[in-house]
């Protein structure tokens, strides 16, 4: 069965230091989704992303975040400056359609900011 | 806006036993309700969705959810539970306008002994 694979499965990285996050998603998938859980907390929606832009984002998801699909396959979340309060888990996902089509995660990238 | 809580954050139980976890939603409109499940080093899998129609929704690997407009509930439940369930769960809900925007319950961590 297909899969959504992140990479790297872990990163480690200074604080204000730059990060991306890279997605794969499923091949035949048109919408792409970030979520994150810092440890200890809910899974958030951080944006979705569809035909080339963001459809939605969130609060969180401020001026040091931004997504882009460089090509036809890799999906990335930047963030420029990072802080400690970055550390969290990240997931992607992507899904076929909008409607009632479910939501692929991948198995997220841990992100330890020190 | 939605949320969701789900009350019991561990569920020890033991092999061959029934396992019920419990999850409650709080919504102004109609919901979409969804179990995933994270097993040790993966990424979040769908169980099973209620989107409309049967109350009653089965899922992968013999879970089962009941939907409870009345008690707004959405409890997951399997009769006999194996060594490999042993994973978190996560309860969420979404709106059908917003149906990829998922707000994600805390979890539940099930482990499973022989």
């Amino acid at each position: 069965e297909p899969e959504v694979t992140q990479t790297p499965s872990h990163q480690v990285t200074q604080m204000g230091q730059e990060v991306i996050l890279r997605c794969v998603p499923i091949s035949n998938h048109l919408y792409f989704y970030w979520y994150r859980q810092i440890l200890g907390q809910k899974v958030e929606f951080l944006v979705s992303f569809y035909n080339n832009e963001i459809s939605e984002k969130s609060e969180i998801f401020d001026d040091q975040f931004s997504v882009e699909r460089p090509d036809g396959s890799n999906f990335t979340l930047k963030i420029r400056s990072t802080k400690l309060e970055d550390s969290a888990m990240y997931f992607c996902a992507s899904s076929r359609n909008r409607d009632n089509s479910p939501l692929h995660f991948g198995n997220g990238t841990r992100l330890t900011v020190t | 806006a939605q949320s969701v809580t789900q009350l019991d954050s561990q569920v020890p139980v033991f092999e061959e036993a029934p396992v019920e976890l419990r999850c409650n939603y709080s919504s102004s409109v109609s919901v979409y309700l969804f179990w995933y499940v994270q097993y040790p080093n993966q990424g979040l899998q769908l169980l099973l969705k209620y989107l409309s129609g049967s109350t009653l929704v089965k899922g992968i690997n013999g879970f089962e959810a009941e939907f409870n407009k009345s008690q707004t509930s959405f409890h997951l439940r399997k009769p006999s539970v194996h060594i490999s369930d042993t994973a978190e769960y996560f309860c969420a809900v979404s709106d059908p306008i917003n149906d990829y925007k998922l707000s994600f319950g805390a979890g539940t961590t099930v482990t499973v002994r022989a």
